[in-house]
């Protein structure tokens, strides 16, 4: 069965230091997503992604985050400069269109010290 | 107020009990999903609805649009069904907005 992959699993990055994650949608997905989710809170909405470009974010979505396709098939998450706040796990997810079934990744852990 | 509010937070159950998860939302949504999280933290997709009940197996999920309720079934629970149930709504655009989550546990 098709599934959205994320890489790494874990990261451990120090404050101020930049991070990317990735991700591998499912490959005849159009609409991508990043979630994010606080230990012990709920999930929260970041972005969303269609035709390469943002269609919609949150007000958690600031100038230190940005998003990008660099080919046809990672969709990463980049965080510019991080704080220890942004210590979550993150989520992305795909869409074959705008709405129907959404396809979660297993989550990349971001411990920010 | 939330905008998606579950209920229970938590819930204890034996094995072989039927189950029963509530969700209620404020806004006007466009479908409704149901979602297991399992405790390394992935999300699964169980359900997508925009009317009336949808069954999976031992999984059954409905919705009351006018009532702005939705619930989740789950029959001859198995303590592999142990795991988090969360609800999460779709309004405008196609961003989720999620419950706090059902924390089930099933003993055998």
């Amino acid at each position: 069965e098709p599934e959205v992959t994320q890489t790494p699993s874990h990261q451990v990055t120090q404050m101020g230091q930049e991070v990317i994650l990735r991700c591998v949608p499912i490959s005849n997905h159009l609409y991508f997503y990043w979630y994010r989710q606080i230990l012990g809170q709920k999930v929260e909405f970041l972005v969303s992604f269609y035709n390469n470009e943002i269609s919609e974010k949150s007000e958690i979505f600031d100038d230190q985050f940005s998003v990008e396709r660099p080919d046809g098939s990672n969709f990463t998450l980049k965080i510019r400069s991080t704080k220890l706040e942004d210590s979550a796990m993150y989520f992305c997810a795909s869409r074959i269109g705008f709405s129907g079934e959404a396809f979660f990744g297993q989550g990349t852990r971001l411990t920010v010290v | 107020k939330n905008e998606v509010e579950q209920s229970p937070q938590n819930l204890t159950a034996q094995e072989g009990e039927f189950i029963t998860i509530n969700c209620s939302y404020s806004v006007g949504i466009s479908a409704l999903h149901w979602l297991q999280q399992h405790p390394g933290g992935g999300i699964v997709s169980l359900f997508m609805l925009s009317s009336g009940k949808k069954k999976h197996g031992r999984l059954i999920a409905t919705i009351n649009i006018q009532e702005k309720h939705s619930s989740l079934h789950i029959t001859a629970s198995h303590p592999r069904d142990s795991a988090v149930y969360i609800c999460a709504v779709e309004t405008s655009g196609s961003r989720l907005t999620f419950g706090e989550g059902t924390q089930l546990t099933v003993n055998p």
